[in-house]
């Protein structure tokens, strides 16, 4: 079975600074990927940035960057220079090659919050 | 530049009542999903297809059904509804089912069962 985890429920960030936002997974499948989707007020999910588990580079996505570290488990997503328009809903999602339809799993969540 | 579109955006129900959300996609994918978001939490399955006539669960597949008749369409019909299934479901797509795929999603439908 898949698992995502997202540790910090809320975050706040100054406009203008750099913000982690951490996600844990465990899996069991050789091949997977790792998904970030920002989900605005407004409610759609919008994708970030993707990372493949044999990808020797972490991925970068404009102000978007994933932070990958096989061993640790671990796919942090990088908001460089925050904007107040990033301010948002931010799921972890994975997705392997052993369950349903290749479904995505996601975590529970983040909410940034960007101060002017 | 359509994508993934679903209507209707917002629906109200009394308990017991049916109704068909509707999911189109226009991107040749094959591999269309539906999940349902409760307040405050991420996303889960409840139905997947890997294309035309083929259909299987996924991890919360109870009280509802889905048809794929064409490669465009996905639509979940839900039966008898409860309160329970107060949520905002949400139909993607990706083309195929490697783990490389990203999954594009619509706008969401919101759904209040009273």
């Amino acid at each position: 079975a898949q698992k995502i985890t997202q540790t910090q429920p809320g975050m706040f960030v100054q406009e203008k600074e750099a913000v982690t936002l951490d996600c844990t997974y465990d899996t069991s499948d050789p091949s997977y990927g790792l998904f970030w989707y920002k989900q605005p007020s407004s409610g759609e999910m919008i994708f970030l940035i993707y990372q493949g588990s044999y990808d020797q580079q972490n991925a970068t996505e404009g102000r978007y960057s994933l932070n990958f570290q096989k061993a640790r488990k671990s796919a942090n997503l990088v908001i460089s220079a925050s904007q107040l328009g990033d301010s948002a809903m931010y799921f972890c999602a994975m997705r392997g090659l052993n369950n349903a339809g290749n479904m995505l799993t996601f975590g529970g969540g983040t909410r940034l919050m960007v101060k002017p | 530049n359509a994508g993934v579109t679903q209507t209707p955006k917002f629906r109200i129900l009394k308990i017991g009542q049916s109704m068909t959300l509707q999911c189109t996609q226009d991107m040749n994918h094959n591999y269309m999903y539906w999940y349902r978001q409760d307040p405050g939490m991420g996303l889960k399955l409840i139905y997947y297809s890997v294309g035309a006539g083929i259909t299987d669960k996924g991890e919360v597949p109870n009280g509802y059904n889905v048809s794929r008749s064409t490669t465009e369409d996905f639509p979940l019909r839900l039966e008898l509804a409860a309160p329970s299934q107060t949520s905002v479901y949400f139909c993607a797509s990706s083309y195929q089912g490697f783990s490389t795929d990203t999954q594009y999603f619509g706008p969401g439908t919101r759904l209040t069962v009273l």
